[in-house]
């Protein structure tokens, strides 16, 4: 079973913290994927990663950054947490053979946090 | 980006009612199409990932059919329980890194809340 688990289910921060989510998969993915999910706009992508060390942006990766140093872990940072961004991040993995080829995503149990 | 809209937004059925919601998706450059489940307090969990047009995909009381042409997938539940309450999200890949790696665009989502 593909298991995908990030470090804390609720955290509360104070704007101006920098702030970092783990999350680690224990597949063996070639891909990991950052989302925040918030009320009324669905899941949106900040981040993703296809090998380690390589990134790039989803569709709203301001005031995010993103590390892979090993294959299993990918870490959402907030440089300087703000109010706008309380919300619910999940992490995802997902196999890439290199071609042509989508499989699903698997994902973990996602973070709430909130930024006072 | 890619515009992936489901509808309805929410839907209360009656345990035992069978029901069906949908996706709509562009239908150029079509690749893939994704099916999610996401319970509360848990993590969202891949149904189908369907590719052809005309694909029929099932698992249990749930089905899925793909119309890649005019660009809209249907999901069905047959006998709705109450476990089966749950957001329900569609996603649809875009390419990526030269066309051989892609990254999921969702939909907002249906929420199906079933009644006992």
């Amino acid at each position: 079973d593909v298991k995908v688990t990030q470090s804390s289910r609720y955290l509360v921060k104070r704007t101006g913290e920098k702030v970092f989510l783990e999350c680690v998969q224990d597949m063996d993915h070639e891909n990991m994927f950052w989302y925040r999910q918030d009320p009324g706009l669905g899941l949106r992508l900040i981040y993703f990663s296809y090998d380690v060390k390589m990134k790039e942006k989803g569709d709203i990766p301001e005031g995010y950054s993103v590390s892979r140093e090993k294959k299993e872990r990918f870490s959402l940072i907030l440089e300087s947490a703000s109010t706008n961004q309380t919300s619910m991040y999940l992490c995802a993995s997902s196999f890439w053979p290199g071609r042509q080829v989508v499989y699903e995503q698997y994902f973990g149990p996602g973070t709430r946090l909130t930024v006072t | 980006i890619l515009n992936v809209e489901q509808s309805p937004q929410s839907l209360h059925v009656q345990e035992g009612d069978s029901t069906n919601f949908t996706c709509s998706f562009p239908s150029s450059n079509f690749y893939a199409l994704h099916w999610y489940r996401w319970e509360t307090a848990k993590s969202p969990e891949a149904l189908f990932v369907m590719t052809l047009n005309g694909d029929e995909k099932k698992k249990g009381r749930i089905s899925a059919t793909l119309n890649t042409k005019e660009g809209y997938s249907y999901l069905y539940i047959k006998g709705s329980q109450p476990e089966d309450s749950a957001t329900y999200l569609c996603a649809s890949p875009r390419a990526y890194s030269g066309g051989s790696n892609y990254k999921l665009t969702f939909g907002k989502g249906t929420l199906l809340t079933v009644n006992p």
